[in-house]
């Protein structure tokens, strides 16, 4: 099965913060990558997918980069309605696993 | 407008059997594949199985291999997922998810159905 591993845990930051998040597969997954955003008591909400493309709807604060087994997440400028848990999930191969979920709290 | 709508959750003892259905609307249900994730109170999302759209292929996580069968039932717009052999570690509120052909994405989600195994 494939790893992803995640980080940091958990990240406070300002508004107006740039924040960089990292997922790393254990081995390569091309670009099957997605990052998904999850608010507390909801649904998670999709991001990006194929490691760099903004889903329809999507703040362009937003982006992702990355290819193989290295990925980031990062919002250029954080607002208030994007304090939430970030997780990446690989699709390359079954089972599809998650990273482990990167909490961003207001500092 | 693209709906999910999950229900069957529950409190259901250890060894015992519960069903979760997924009410799909809005969209062509045999269009696209469905999957299931689940959260556990205060932990992160864990992938739990998926079936294409025909119904044809499915694929499981290693810990509900076995144990949980996906299906789904194009004539009512439904998913489910049979979960059998229960343990507390399968305490959680299950989503269900569509996933977009090619990009592999799932959007959207249900709100979530919790179930939670106990005596």
């Amino acid at each position: 099965d494939i790893q992803m591993t995640q980080s940091p845990f958990s990240l406070s930051a300002s508004v107006g913060d740039r924040v960089t998040i990292t997922c790393r597969a254990s081995q390569d997954i091309r670009n099957d990558l997605g990052w998904y955003q999850q608010k507390p008591g909801k649904a998670p909400k999709r991001l990006i997918y194929a490691a760099s493309s903004l889903q329809s709807g999507v703040p362009s604060r937003f982006s992702g980069s990355g290819s193989g087994t290295e990925f980031t997440l990062t919002i250029s400028s954080l607002q208030p309605e994007d304090f939430a848990t970030y997780y990446c999930l690989q699709h390359n191969s079954y089972p599809r696993t998650f990273g482990q979920g990167t909490k961003v709290e207001i500092k | 407008e693209v709906q999910l709508l999950e229900s069957g959750g529950g409190l259901v003892q250890p060894g015992g059997s519960l069903r979760l259905s997924c009410a799909a609307s809005g969209f062509i249900f045999s269009s696209h594949a469905m999957n299931w994730v689940r959260q556990s109170p205060g932990k992160g999302l864990e992938w739990v199985s998926v079936i294409s759209g025909s119904g044809g292929s499915t694929y499981y996580a290693d810990s509900v291999k076995g144990r949980f069968t996906i299906s789904r039932d194009s004539s009512k717009n439904t998913l489910y997922l049979q979960m059998n052999s229960l343990t507390a570690e399968d305490t959680a509120v299950y989503y269900c998810a569509r996933e977009y052909s090619g990009s592999s994405l799932l959007d959207p989600w249900g709100q979530g159905t919790l179930v939670t195994v106990s005596s």
